[in-house]
């Protein structure tokens, strides 16, 4: 069945730099797109990035562009999140999460990990 | 960009009772919208997509409906394992899939 884990996540004081990782199983990877999906403490759920199947496109949340980079590696089936600039702010719980549907990246999640969590603090 | 909002902000609801939850955007989505079930340190569960289709494994008492800004979830008779925080979440283009603020089910 499909896993997803994520891994990277820990302390880091304002202005350092984390980056993330999600390895991926039980799915033909370079077929789907990916998503990173962040939760604050006791806070809802913020969606991040989303790369394309193929990693030809990019799209970012406006609270990380420019700081934060998604990328993958379709022959490893992992998924990167690159995180510069970090704030306070920042502090979340950090999900993977699959696209449902093949090659459409407009499609809902349906497959999550269970989360990194990464703090910022001084 | 697309807001969700999502009403009321908890529901308390004894088991076998309806429970209804209400999401709207701030603009059309189509029908490009899903909802979410998370329970306390869990990741979130995908329960419904284009706006009225069960996941897969998703029971029947969960219901999805509306288009356009005004969509719904009905639990139709809530069970023990359905006290949660749901999400519902617009995936229309361009790629910015938004989040409602999410509905705590509570018992009443």
């Amino acid at each position: 069945q499909v896993q997803l884990v994520e891994s990277g996540g820990g302390v880091v004081q304002p202005g350092g730099s984390l980056r993330l990782s999600c390895a991926a199983s039980g799915l033909t990877f370079g077929s789907y797109g990916m998503h990173w999906v962040r939760q604050a403490p006791g806070k809802g759920l913020e969606w991040v990035a989303t790369i394309w199947y193929d990693g030809s496109n990019k799209h970012y949340a406006d609270s990380v562009k420019g700081r934060f980079t998604i990328s993958r590696d379709n022959y490893k089936d992992t998924l990167h999140l690159q995180m510069n600039s970090l704030r306070p702010e920042d502090t979340a719980v950090y999900y993977c999460a699959k696209a449902k549907d093949a090659i459409i990246i407009v499609a809902s999640l349906d497959y999550w990990g269970q989360g990194t969590p990464v703090t910022v603090s001084s | 960009e697309i807001v969700m909002t999502q009403s009321p902000a908890t529901l308390s609801v004894s088991p076998g009772e309806r429970a209804i939850l209400s999401c709207r955007a701030s603009q059309s989505v189509g029908g490009n919208l899903a909802w979410y079930q998370q329970k306390g340190g869990q990741a979130p569960r995908l329960l419904m997509y284009g706006a009225s289709t069960r996941a897969t494994g998703i029971p029947s008492r969960f219901t999805g409906s509306g288009s356009g800004t005004e969509f719904t979830l009905t639990i139709s008779s809530l069970q023990s394992e359905d006290f949660a925080v749901y999400y519902c979440q617009q995936y229309s283009w361009p790629p910015k899939f938004t989040f409602g603020p999410g509905t705590k089910v509570d018992l009443k």
